[in-house]
């Protein structure tokens, strides 16, 4: 079974743009959540969607933006793109259920210069 | 609201030596936890959960982790370290109504040969 996709793995862009990250789920799996890596800030939880409903939402800007597709696959918009927004974003997905563990990608590298 | 608490952010432990790497936490009701490792630029690999049962829970590569309910905490543990198990981990929260996983701040471990 092919694990969470995540594209692209690395970006580069300017302030003041927007940008489009993608995240494919296994396989089954419903409920696409997404979060921010930092140095200094950890891991901190942007949004989850289960069956292209938003479901939870982290305390970020609207600037962050998100949504779910028929086929669970997941893409996160962040508008007018600031340096802060440098970071490692994570997507995992995971079936219903408390007790589920989530399954990550990769990460989207995004740099912002 | 959920939260986690990973007090140390680095643990050194010499190679063949037991680890713990800590993990406090605060939810409501009862909790489903969880354990997940993080090699450089990867993403997050889950390695071990407690849902209900038994408070000693095994998982992959060999960890283990303790739950307590008393004091509320849930360390992870392995009795002899690998050089190759030098890694960020970190522990996470989900509460029984299935909201997002709350993950704690990361223990950075060390394992010197």
């Amino acid at each position: 079974k092919a694990g969470v996709t995540q594209t692209p793995r690395y970006l580069i862009k300017t302030r003041g743009q927007q940008v489009t990250l993608s995240c494919s789920p296994i396989s089954g799996h419903r409920s696409v959540s997404w979060y921010q890596q930092t140095p200094g800030q950890g891991l901190q939880f942007l949004f989850e969607y289960f069956s292209e409903t938003q479901r939870n939402k982290g305390n970020f800007p609207g600037r962050f933006s998100g949504r779910q597709f028929s086929n669970s696959r997941s893409e996160m918009n962040v508008s007018t793109l600031e340096l802060g927004d440098s970071a490692l974003y994570l997507c995992a997905s995971s079936t219903q259920g408390a007790g589920t563990e989530a399954f990550f990608g990769q990460g989207t590298r995004l740099t912002v210069v | 609201a959920q939260s986690v608490a990973q007090p140390e952010d680095q643990v050194n432990v010499a190679e063949g030596n037991p680890l713990t790497v800590k993990c406090t936490y605060s939810v409501s009701g009862n909790p489903y936890l969880f354990w997940y490792v993080q090699y450089p630029n990867r993403g997050l690999q889950f390695l071990l959960k407690y849902i209900t049962g038994d408070n000693l829970v095994k998982g992959s590569y060999g960890f283990e982790a303790e739950f307590n309910k008393s004091q509320t905490s849930f360390h992870l543990k392995k009795p002899s370290a690998l050089v190759s198990d030098s890694a960020l981990y970190f522990c996470a929260v989900r509460d029984n109504a299935g909201n997002m996983l709350t993950f704690g701040g990361g223990t950075r471990l060390m394992v010197k040969p």
